[in-house]
C-alpha cells in the first residue's frame, strides 16, 4: 500500500529562520512521483516541485530546497530566511507511475512570525 | 490560461437537498478526480476518471456520484447531502505524457457546509 506522513503537523518559527518540514513516504512501485503543494490561507493548492524516484539529485529553487532520499523514503522540504509570506499549509503527495493517483500527506502548517 | 473552474466556491445548503459542483478543465487532460479535505485528514480521493465515460470510486465515495460525458467536465454530485460531507472539495485534472505523471492542477475549492 502506498502511504505518506508528514509528521509535523504544525510548526512556527520566527522570520528569516530556516525550517525543513518533512515527508516520508511508502511505496512497492520502482517508478513514482513525489510532489510538494503550498496552500495559502487563501485556500487553492499551488504546486511546488515534481521528482521521479530516478531522480535523487537534490533541487533547489530560490529560497526552497528539497532533499530526496530513496535509502530512508524521504522527500523533505526546507525554506530558507522564511518569511511571513511562506505562512501555508505544505502538503506532500506520492503518484505510481500511470496510476494518476495522488497518495497526500495530513499537511504541516507553517506559521512564520515577523 | 491553464485552469480548472470549479463553482461554486462556497455553498451552504439543508439535509437532503441534491446539489451539483462543476469543475471543468482546458487542458484536454485524461483523468480528473475529485478530493476532499478534512482537518487532520488531508486530502483524500473520492471519485476518479481515466476518461470519458469511465469513472471509478476513490478512497471516500459514500454519498457521491460522479459522470463523465465530455473530457472537460467532471461534476460531482451529492443525492442527498449530509453533514458529515462538510468540508472542502477540490477538483484537479492532470496528463499521463509520455508516461510521465504530470503534477496535478487544482481547481480553487468548493467549501460546503451542510446544516
Amino acid at each position: 500500500a502506498q502511504k505518506v506522513t508528514q509528521a509535523q503537523t504544525e510548526i512556527s518559527v520566527v522570520e528569516k529562520e530556516d525550517v525543513t518540514l518533512d515527508c516520508v513516504y511508502e511505496t512497492r512501485d520502482t517508478t513514482y512521483y513525489l510532489f510538494w503543494y503550498k496552500q495559502p490561507p487563501s485556500g487553492e493548492l499551488v504546486f511546488l516541485i515534481r521528482r521521479n524516484s530516478f531522480d535523487e539529485q537534490n533541487e533547489i529553487s530560490g529560497r526552497y530546497s528539497w532533499n530526496f532520499q530513496k535509502s530512508t523514503s524521504s522527500f523533505n522540504f526546507t525554506i530558507t530566511a522564511s518569511q511571513v509570506v511562506d505562512s501555508a499549509v505544505y502538503f506532500c503527495a506520492l503518484s505510481g507511475r500511470g496510476t494518476y493517483k495522488y497518495i497526500f500527506g495530513t499537511g504541516t502548517r507553517l506559521k512564520v512570525l515577523a | 490560461e491553464a485552469q480548472v473552474t470549479q463553482n461554486p466556491r462556497y455553498l451552504i445548503t439543508v439535509t437532503g437537498k441534491k446539489l451539483t459542483v462543476t469543475c471543468s478543465q482546458n487542458m484536454n487532460h485524461e483523468y480528473m478526480s475529485w478530493y476532499r479535505q478534512d482537518p487532520g485528514l488531508g486530502l483524500r480521493q473520492i471519485y476518479y476518471s481515466m476518461n470519458v465515460e469511465v469513472t471509478d470510486k476513490g478512497d471516500v465515495p459514500e454519498g457521491y456520484k460522479v459522470s463523465r460525458k465530455e473530457k472537460r467536465n467532471f461534476p460531482l454530485i451529492l443525492e442527498s447531502p449530509s453533514p458529515n460531507q462538510t468540508s472542502l472539495y477540490f477538483c484537479a485534472s492532470s496528463s499521463l505524457g509520455g508516461g510521465v505523471n504530470t503534477e496535478a492542477f487544482f481547481g480553487q475549492g468548493t467549501r460546503l457546509t451542510v446544516v
